[in-house]
């Protein structure tokens, strides 16, 4: 079983759908990490989490320690939303990041 | 744009050469970690440098190494390549929590 797991592995929503990614984790963690990779490579952080919830714009990140769980919710999908969001814990002391599979996010218009 | 600069983008070589991947880490970052993005294995961590000294060892083969130099560049030398090391490297650097930022990547094709 992977340390970190991610659900769904891929999604199709029709634009200004509310768009809903799980994690769950396994081990113990210094914080969690939402990245989003686009097509070409590149791997953008979206947000840090060790409690709590954020919000940054459309996107909006929430984690439940004692459940080992976060969701990343984007609201009023769009198009240029279609990358692939990967979810990363840091270990605790080296900050390490052990990742999960990714989602790949396809939003029509 | 991180401030994790990498080269080359691109990397195309043959069966058994040896290759040197380079990273230079944001203004002021301690630390650079190293990361294979494969098609099969997804992202893993390779191996962390914090100030020069190696810190922290993931799945690393023992055809790879690394180093960090006195100006905080770090290097991976893959070595005796094979098709299956056709990869994204990906470094990132941070200063000292657990926020990284990552560099562009180096696409690397063994043919």
């Amino acid at each position: 079983k992977n340390e970190v797991e991610q659900s769904p592995q891929n999604l199709t929503a029709q634009e200004g759908e509310f768009i809903t990614i799980n994690c769950s984790y396994s081990v113990g963690i210094s914080a969690l990490h939402w990245l989003q990779q686009h097509p070409g490579g590149g791997i953008v952080s979206l947000f840090m989490l060790s409690s709590g919830k954020k919000k940054h714009g459309r996107l909006i990140a929430t984690i439940n320690i004692q459940e080992k769980h976060s969701s990343l919710h984007i609201t009023a999908s769009h198009p240029r939303d279609s990358a692939v969001y990967i979810c990363a814990v840091s270990s605790p002391g080296t900050y390490k990041y052990i990742f999960g599979t990714g989602t790949r996010l396809k939003v029509l218009a | 744009d991180s401030g994790v600069t990498q080269t080359p983008k691109h990397l195309i070589t043959a069966t058994g050469q040896r290759v040197t991947l380079r990273c230079s880490p944001r203004s002021g970052d301690l630390s650079v970690y190293w990361y294979q993005q494969s098609l099969d294995q997804g992202l893993q961590f390779l191996i962390q440098y914090y100030n020069g000294e190696e810190r922290a060892k993931g799945n690393i083969l023992e055809r790879f190494s690394a180093q960090q130099f006195p100006d905080l560049h770090s290097e991976l030398n893959l070595s005796s390549l094979e098709l299956g090391d056709s990869a994204l490297y990906f470094c990132a650097s941070s200063l000292a929590g657990p926020e990284q930022y990552f560099g562009p990547g180096t696409r690397l094709t063994v043919t």
